[in-house]
């Protein structure tokens, strides 16, 4: 099994350009979520899912948005891209609610 | 505020010398105290689950234990390739699938 897989690994994006991040699973987990990590603070839940068709908002959504039409994949969607967004971005998946996350390598991201 | 604070932020020991990290809570209903580890441009590895005070859970030179206000990582006799910070994150009722993170604790083992 790979767990979770991420893409890119690595991007700038210049300010107001969009882009997707990709995030994909392949331990049939039904809760998939996003994070952003910044230096000095702790990761933030941006936005989850508990299975497909279905997700919510967590502590940071604003100016991200996210789909998630198969139980393996749940991108991540930057509109209008701006310096704020500049974090590291983790994708996870578990089981259950209350079960272990297992997380992503990360995307780096770098809006200028 | 429901929060969870490690400490200290930053720790260098020399091989061989065993110490703790300490993770506090301050939430209500714990449902579940994760400890992960995360090295530089990787994504946190899990470690242990913790769900209830008094629970212990060991790996390797790595022992987490859990009390009603805090959990401990012991590390004993660390080794230079224990370097990595260190993240701990409660789950607790009514927090709709949300883990709440600690800022971790870098962890630098010396030769």
């Amino acid at each position: 099994n790979a767990g979770v897989t991420q893409t890119p690994k690595f991007r700038i994006l210049k300010i107001g350009q969009s882009m997707t991040l990709q995030c994909t699973q392949d331990m049939n987990h039904n809760y998939m979520y996003w994070y952003r990590q910044d230096p000095g603070m702790g990761l933030k839940l941006i936005y989850y899912s508990v299975g497909a068709g279905i997700t919510d908002k967590g502590e940071v959504p604003n100016g991200y948005n996210v789909s998630r039409s198969t139980t393996e994949d749940f991108p991540l969607r930057l509109e209008l891209a701006a310096p704020s967004q500049t974090s590291v971005y983790f994708c996870a998946s578990s089981y259950s609610r209350t079960d272990t996350q297992y997380f992503g390598p990360g995307t780096r991201l770098t809006v200028l | 505020e429901d929060q969870v604070t490690q400490s200290p932020e930053a720790l260098r020991l020399q091989e061989g010398e065993s110490s703790s990290l300490n993770c506090s809570y301050t939430v209500s209903g714990l449902r579940g105290l994760f400890w992960y580890r995360q090295d530089p441009g990787k994504g946190p590895e899990f470690l242990f689950t913790l769900y209830s005070a008094g629970e212990e859970k060991e790996k390797e030179r790595l022992k987490a234990t859990l009390t009603k206000k805090e959990s401990f990582l012991h590390i004993t006799a660390p080794k230079p390739e224990d370097s990595a910070t260190y993240l701990c994150a409660v789950y607790y009722t009514g927090t709709a699938s949300k883990l709440t993170f600690g800022t971790g604790t870098r962890l630098q083992v010396m030769l």
